[in-house]
């Protein structure tokens, strides 16, 4: 069966710095692939989309990666601020659509 | 604010007991869907709703029914609560054309579910 890493230790950044959080997989050919934010109390708010053709994806300071060799996406915030701290979570999207998996997810601090 | 709306936000039930969560959304989209949210185990569909009118099981739909009364409202029903049943539940729904995989979900602020 597939299986989503994100790593479960959270992590402590200083504000500025780039924040990088990783998801890997397994035993899955995600056609794409989703980053979402979650705030405690909170739903997933949908942040960034990657397709399985597409290397690097921006959005204003997120950057997303994705290399299906190695199964793995990369998730970065550029000039990070206490108010990036959240929980980011992957979901792998299969290519009938209608398969989601999604990762526990990476818990964000960012101090100040 | 548009967006999807979840009651109630917290629930305590008995085993053996029966609820039913209530979702609505207010963005006209045609694709509704139920995740149960467990620390360490992701967010798993329990089911989903395509289009008014039709329901599919998803990943875990054991213990749970659901109905699509109307384009906006899809709701969750535990029939016999199981303390294997204490979970957050989050409604999501997607855009029109029902291609989430695309434009994302759009979460609800999820019902804090604890069975005793």
């Amino acid at each position: 069966s597939q299986k989503i890493e994100q790593n479960s230790e959270a992590l402590n950044i200083q504000e500025g710095k780039t924040a990088t959080l990783t998801c890997n997989y397994t035993n899955y050919s995600p056609a794409y692939l989703q980053w979402y934010r979650q705030d405690p109390g909170r739903g997933p708010v949908f942040l960034l989309l990657i397709r399985e053709n597409e290397k690097e994806k921006r959005k204003e300071r997120l950057k997303v990666t994705f290399d299906t060799t190695l199964k793995q996406s990369l998730f970065h915030i550029t000039a990070s601020q206490p108010a990036d701290s959240a929980t980011y979570l992957c979901a792998l999207v299969g290519y009938n659509f209608n398969k989601f998996y999604f990762g526990s997810g990476t818990k964000l601090n960012v101090k100040p | 604010n548009a967006g999807v709306t979840q009651t109630p936000k917290f629930q305590v039930l008995k085993t053996g007991q029966s609820m039913t969560l209530q979702c609505a959304q207010d963005m006209n989209h045609n694709s509704m869907y139920w995740y149960r949210q467990d620390p360490g185990m992701g967010l798993r569909l329990i089911y989903y709703s395509a289009s008014e009118g039709t329901t599919d099981k998803g990943e875990v739909p054991n213990g749970y029914n659901v109905s699509r009364l109307n384009k906006r409202e899809f709701s969750l029903r535990l029939e016999s609560a199981a303390p294997s049943q204490t979970s957050v539940y989050f409604c999501a729904s997607s855009e029109a054309d029902g291609h989430p995989h695309y434009y994302g979900y759009t979460f609800g602020s999820g019902t804090r579910l604890t069975v005793v």
